[in-house]
């Protein structure tokens, strides 16, 4: 199992600033992931993030709007630039502790719920 | 390409009643299929899983069985409580769990 603790839980923010999200796990976990919750939508990856190598975007997403930092294997960072409304949004850090294995267990932190003015 | 579609919420329902969320699916290959449930303010949590046809996955009273014919996913649970009031996500991965796609979740709502 693991724990995952996110931080701000909320945060409201002005267009045209940027909100960086922290993602904390109990565990050394090899991939993190990253996903976006707009209101009454499903959850949509936004990337992968892996210790010591870029960030993988889906598509849709791209490294200057979205930076993800991965300094180690517990902690990653995700930044949301030049905030629009459009961005309000709940943004969801998830681990996977097997990857490759039998398990399809996805560990969530709670959330950070943006809102831009 | 794959995606999930559940059935809008909010349903609300009676103590002791029967609980149906349903889940269809579209993938390529052969997808695990999940239910994962937020309670109210904590994370995601997987509530039960299946990974090939046929297959139920069953936990805390809940179950669903995986329909390839039906490409469908359904939560059922015999008799519900107040504290299965939550968000429910029905969720599949590829063959590899390397990547997840989620429905956009049902709120259920438990009355006493």
């Amino acid at each position: 199992s693991a724990v995952i603790s996110q931080k701000p839980s909320r945060d409201i923010c002005q267009r045209g600033t940027s909100l960086t999200i922290q993602c904390q796990v109990d565990s050394q976990v090899t991939m993190m992931f990253w996903y976006r919750q707009q209101p009454g939508q499903s959850l949509t990856l936004i990337a992968t993030a892996n210790q010591g190598s870029e960030a993988t975007y889906e598509s849709g997403f791209v490294i200057d709007k979205f930076p993800i930092s991965r300094p180690n294997l517990t902690f990653s960072t995700l930044t949301v630039s030049n905030l629009s409304p459009e961005d309000s949004s709940i943004y969801l850090c998830s681990v996977d502790t097997k990857p490759g294995l039998d398990t399809g267990e996805l560990f969530f932190g709670e959330g950070s719920r943006l809102t831009v003015l | 390409g794959n995606s999930v579609t559940q059935m809008e919420g909010p349903v609300t329902l009676s103590e002791e009643a029967f609980l149906t969320i349903n889940c269809t699916y579209t993938a390529t290959g052969y997808p695990s299929l999940f239910w994962y449930v937020q309670y109210p303010g904590e994370g995601l949590q997987l509530l039960l899983k299946a990974t090939k046809a046929d297959d139920k996955g069953s936990n805390k009273g809940f179950e669903a069985t995986y329909r390839k014919e039906t490409t469908s996913f359904h939560l059922e649970k015999g008799s519900v409580q107040v504290s299965d009031s939550a968000v429910y996500f029905c969720a599949l991965s590829d063959s590899n769990f390397n990547k997840f796609y989620f429905g956009s979740g049902t709120k259920l709502n438990v009355k006493p």
